[in-house]
């Protein structure tokens, strides 16, 4: 699986829009990009997933370039209760081969400020 | 709420001792899978299920562990002679495959403290 570098930490003021991009320069050609929050003492929560270009759901937005080596995850108008660890995977689709088991890294630790 | 389950939430145990833990996945997903989480760190992959067959289980850490998923439901992980080393979170997730859906959905983890 593609071995993924974000930055370990971050910090926001309340109401401002986030932005954490994640570098994965080997990413493969079937290779999806998902992003991850966690918070304490919980199990890891989906947020996102997509291909190229941009997805957007109702949490956030994820803009993928053309050469797909990096991403970067948009989270609008971050409140305190976005304070989390957020991970940016790469792995592949659901193609029926493969065991799919994603492989995180440290994460990015998102502390948003009053 | 009609997530994955984990059971128990918290566990302490003394050094030596086995445990186990459950995890009900969500209901038709027929992929489960155990990761192993310590602190400061992502969650590591263990083991994974297709409905009752276990297709990968070399990532287990050792030959205490074991992990079974009987008739295709729930999963359960077992440390044998636990060691102080075991400590960690113990996470399951489900997924559906061929369903289109590419995303695991996790439970809210086992946290085991080994004395």
């Amino acid at each position: 699986l593609a071995k993924t570098t974000q930055p370990i930490s971050m910090d926001s003021y309340e109401g401002q829009e986030v932005n954490i991009t994640c570098s994965h320069n080997n990413i493969a050609t079937n290779d999806y990009i998902t992003w991850y929050q966690q918070f304490p003492s919980q199990g890891p929560r989906f947020i996102i997933q997509g291909y190229k270009t941009k997805v957007t759901n109702e949490v956030a937005s994820l803009f993928i370039p053309a050469d797909r080596k990096s991403s970067t995850l948009s989270l609008p108008r971050v409140s305190l209760s976005d304070t989390a660890v957020y991970y940016c995977l790469v792995g592949g689709g659901d193609s029926g081969a493969g065991s799919y088991q994603l492989t995180f890294g440290k994460g990015t630790k998102l502390s948003v400020i009053p | 709420d009609t997530g994955v389950s984990q059971n128990p939430r918290h566990k302490i145990t003394k050094r030596g001792q086995n445990v186990t833990f459950r995890c009900d996945p969500i209901s038709e997903h027929n992929r489960l899978y155990w990761y192993r989480q310590t602190l400061g760190q992502g969650p590591e992959f263990l083991t994974y299920f297709q409905n009752e067959a276990q297709l990968e289980k070399s990532r287990l850490l050792s030959d205490r562990f074991s992990a079974e998923r009987p008739k295709g439901s729930f999963s359960t992980l077992e440390i044998q002679r636990t060691e102080q080393g075991d400590s960690a979170m113990y996470l399951c997730a489900s997924k559906l495959m061929g369903g289109g859906q590419e995303t695991q959905y996790f439970g809210p983890g086992t946290r085991l403290l080994v004395l």
